[in-house]
């Protein structure tokens, strides 16, 4: 059975912190990894990796895959209040039969 | 108006009502998605549709019954549904087709549903 963990489930820190958050993945036929923010309301794309090594950035967040050990990270620096959301990792397999797989989220909690 | 819209935007309906969900999208894509997200679980994935043709299903209650006319709606029709279905249901849609399995999903805002 295809499986995403994300680590830590919850995470508090302040205003000016660095943060990284893992994703690790076990499915079959992977063919990318995403990564959401959620607020108080529907997910909002942040990332699609498919290569390994290759880093995507966008201001203060960025993300790197690594296929060999299967998992990925995401990197926030200079949190912000604004920040404070729970980010979603998930996992889509190819072939005729679709999955995309979600783990549990990451709560992160921006204090000022 | 883009991206992807739902109507309603929350319901609540008893357990012998039946009603529908509706999804727009208006990103000229050709695969959509059926989600529901309850409290404390991991967004679970109940229909795929990639080019109006069903293929995935993840197992999903039989009172809860998917419709795609077109690529650009997709409506979850729902009947005799019990508490425990209480959650937000989401659409996504991607580009689909030879992109499948690496295409982006957009999500729509989620219809809030309640069964009493």
């Amino acid at each position: 059975e295809d499986k995403v963990v994300q680590s830590p489930l919850s995470l508090v820190v302040h205003e000016g912190d660095t943060v990284t958050l893992n994703c690790s993945y076990e499915v079959t036929n992977f063919r990318s990894l995403l990564w959401y923010k959620q607020e108080k309301k529907a997910p909002t794309f942040l990332f699609m990796l498919t290569s390994s090594g290759i880093e995507k950035k966008s201001g203060r967040l960025s993300s790197i895959l690594d296929k060999k050990e299967l998992f990925s990270i995401l990197n926030i620096t200079a949190t912000q209040t604004g920040d404070s959301a729970i980010y979603l990792c998930a996992s889509s397999s190819g072939g005729s039969n679709y999955k995309l797989t979600f783990g549990k989220g990451t709560l992160l909690t921006v204090n000022p | 108006e883009t991206g992807v819209t739902q109507t309603p935007r929350h319901l609540v309906m008893g357990m012998t009502n039946k009603k529908s969900l509706k999804c727009e999208q208006h990103l000229g894509h050709n695969a959509m998605y059926w989600y529901k997200q309850s409290a404390k679980k991991p967004l679970e994935l109940m229909f795929v549709y990639n080019f109006k043709e069903q293929t995935e299903n993840n197992s999903v209650p039989s009172r809860f019954s998917p419709e795609c006319p077109n690529s650009s709606h997709l409506f979850l029709h729902l009947h005799t549904l019990q508490p425990e279905d209480s959650a937000l249901y989401l659409c996504a849609s991607s580009q689909g087709a030879a992109a499948w399995g690496t295409d982006t999903q957009y999500f729509g805002p989620g219809t809030r549903l309640t069964v009493l």
